[in-house]
């Protein structure tokens, strides 16, 4: 189907650890995007992946777009509390040129 | 300041009763969606425009109308069909790349 899948679904963290989120398609994709969504806020665009094997950084996230094209992740190193969120994974969807969004990976980060 | 708007921020509905949604934008965009997203869980589109005039179904349209007579406008009613409609509700819209979204109505039913 159209469906993007992504694990884990939560995930706790000590402050100061890694996190890594992994988004996977059944098809190939043309891009995906990730989208961060505060608690009680609304989803923020982050970033978009389009070429194979591409790897982008934003501070201390780093994106990675896989060689086939149909997963990616998204790793946040030494996490702070102001990771926490949901992280969602985004596809394009050219019938109707909607967005197919993954079910997100809640991170809690502990202090 | 260009963006997305949305209101109220928060919405008590009675039982039976339908209320509308407001979503604008002034970010030229011909394309708006309108999501619904329940407690931890991810994004379900209910419907979408591409065009003035011109809209869609989603995935969960069942008991939700929509209009576009405006570019800048997309509201969203919740009918009294809407069997469950407590959620948190998303506007967003985009201009071929990535989407950009509005603050959220919460609709609560009493």
């Amino acid at each position: 189907g159209q469906q993007v899948m992504q694990i884990p679904q939560y995930q706790h963290v000590q402050e100061g650890e890694d996190f890594t989120t992994y988004c996977n398609s059944s098809t190939t994709l043309s891009n995906i995007q990730w989208y961060k969504q505060r608690p009680g806020g609304h989803p923020v665009f982050l970033i978009q992946l389009v070429k194979s094997g591409e790897v982008k950084k934003q501070k201390r996230l780093t994106f990675q777009f896989g060689e086939a094209k149909k997963n990616s992740s998204l790793h946040i190193t030494a996490t702070q509390t102001t990771d926490v969120g949901t992280y969602f994974c985004a596809k394009p969807h050219y019938y109707g040129q909607n967005f197919v969004f993954g079910p997100g990976t809640r991170l809690s980060v502990l202090p | 300041d260009g963006g997305i708007t949305q209101s109220p921020k928060y919405l008590f509905r009675k039982e039976g009763q339908n209320v509308t949604l407001s979503c604008e934008q002034n970010l030229n965009h011909d394309a708006m969606y309108w999501y619904r997203q329940d407690p931890g869980q991810g994004l379900r589109l209910i419907y979408y425009s591409q065009i003035v005039n011109d809209f869609q179904k989603g995935d969960i349209a069942e008991g939700y109308s929509v209009s576009r007579e405006k570019k800048e406008s997309f509201p969203l009613t919740v009918t009294s069909a809407q069997k469950n409609p407590t959620a948190f509700y998303l506007c967003a819209s985009s201009g071929g790349g990535n989407a950009f979204f509005g603050q959220g109505t919460r609709l609560t039913v009493v």
